[in-house]
């Protein structure tokens, strides 16, 4: 079955905007989760997402922010972009607690 | 929180050889996944261990859980150039946050 699709893979935005990432689970799987990946500060959990419900949230500002559908497709908005956003942002989903979680390949933004 | 360190951070070996990389976590854990990551991509699952077992094998991996010592290992086996990545091992705790470490940079030559 297909794994954890993220759309687009790259992207190149400027300071100020806004983007939004789209990630589509493995069919079944009700838990979504984000991270962010930079080689400074490596990977880090953005939130977690099950039946449209935030159960989760690391420490980043407001500007980043998710939702999560019916039909468990989860995406996350950065708004006000900054240079430092510039990351490899990774999601990821899992069928129930204690279970296997699987991470798509990523949506690259780089921030001009 | 139930973040991993792998320790060594870089690992140089030549293929055929095995290559072994540890990973220590503070707190208790309910499972224990290990990931690899080759550059610029996602991250592959490799294994997941639960707290109630040892060790467990997949193909050339094999991993041991020491609870008492928070600690865990991923053997890989007769290594390929292929199996040139960071890997990353994530303990599982009470909720669905993973916490990552730096890896380990495993480099095989041919």
């Amino acid at each position: 079955k297909a794994g954890v699709t993220q759309t687009p893979r790259y992207l190149i935005k400027t300071r100020g905007q806004q983007v939004t990432l789209s990630c589509s689970p493995i069919s079944g799987h009700r838990s979504v989760s984000w991270y962010q990946q930079t080689p400074g500060q490596g990977l880090q959990f953005l939130f977690e997402y099950f039946s449209e419900t935030q159960r989760n949230k690391g420490n980043f500002p407001g500007r980043f922010s998710g939702r999560q559908f019916s039909n468990s497709r989860s995406e996350m908005n950065v708004s006000t972009l900054e240079l430092g956003d510039s990351a490899l942002y990774l999601c990821a989903s899992s069928l129930e607690f204690g279970n296997t979680i699987y991470f798509g390949e990523g949506s690259w933004l780089t921030v001009v | 929180s139930q973040q991993g360190e792998e320790d060594p951070q870089a690992l140089s070996i030549q293929e055929g050889e095995n290559a072994t990389m540890n990973c220590s976590y503070k707190t208790s854990i309910n499972n224990l996944q290990w990931y690899r990551q080759n550059s610029g991509r996602g991250l592959v699952h490799l294994i997941l261990i639960r707290s109630n077992e040892r060790e467990k094998h997949s193909g050339r991996l094999r991993v041991t859980l020491d609870t008492s010592k928070k600690s865990s290992s991923l053997l890989i086996t007769a290594s390929r150039a292929a199996d040139t990545a960071s890997y990353f091992c994530a303990p599982g705790g009470s909720n669905y946050k993973l916490t990552f470490g730096k890896g380990t940079l495993l480099t095989v030559n041919p």
